[in-house]
């Protein structure tokens, strides 16, 4: 299957801090990324849809403005958690997919914890 | 408002045995649905996936059986393995729509017991 990577793997920041979690697509040109995020025991939730050179798509409830979502390159997209708070706390996964209608492939996931 | 449920939240089943893991939807529009397997502080990994317009497919160990009447799916592991003990989630899409968003269920954790 398709090969997807996150980076960092566990982030521990102070309150106040921005964080930025790379995701990237290593052997294919994702045209479309997801970002999820799963609190313990907890189902995976979609924040938002980045497509390639365009605005992110946000799910209900998630501030676009507290998430930064860039996807500027085909194989790179990028999740900025700005003024992190201890609620940030989260594991944070990204997929990917080639084409419309593909299956999504999911990156490893970044820990977040926020002090 | 889940609309894709998983109401068991854990299973366990004997090396060698059948697992079972079972998955409700109640978005009539959703055309494909897939399974993942998840280990701890990892991404899912992709298992299996059915489209609406068949009610069987085979991978292997794995298969996976839709009922759209019932709006219901099931995925079956057989023989299972120690190492087939993990979570399991069940995601619905509406293709149809053009989003390709992905639906999760709450997950059912699975283990085999050697």
């Amino acid at each position: 299957g398709a090969v997807v990577s996150q980076h960092p793997s566990w982030v521990i920041c102070k309150s106040g801090t921005s964080v930025k979690i790379e995701c990237r697509s290593l052997d294919f040109q994702a045209t479309t990324m997801f970002w999820y995020r799963q609190f313990p025991k907890q189902s995976l939730m979609l924040m938002a849809t980045s497509n390639e050179g365009s605005k992110a798509t946000y799910e209900q409830g998630v501030e676009k403005d507290k998430f930064l979502i860039n996807h500027a390159s085909l194989t790179l997209s990028t999740l900025t958690v700005t003024s992190a708070h201890p609620e940030d706390s989260s594991f944070y996964i990204c997929s990917a997919r080639e084409r419309e209608g593909e299956t999504q492939y999911f990156g490893p996931g970044t820990r977040l914890l926020v002090l | 408002d889940q609309q894709v449920k998983q109401n068991s939240p854990s299973l366990s089943v004997q090396e060698g045995r059948i697992s079972i893991l079972n998955c409700d939807y109640t978005n009539s529009m959703f055309d494909y649905f897939l399974w993942y397997k998840k280990y701890p502080a990892e991404g899912p990994t992709f298992l299996i996936s059915i489209s609406s317009i068949k009610d069987k497919n085979e991978d292997g160990r794995f298969t996976v059986f839709l009922n759209k009447s019932a709006k219901h799916l099931s995925l079956h592991i057989v023989p299972s393995q120690p190492g087939d003990s993990a979570v399991y989630f069940c995601a619905a899409s509406d293709e149809g729509s053009g989003t390709y968003k992905y639906i999760f269920g709450t997950g059912t954790r699975l283990k085999v017991l050697a």
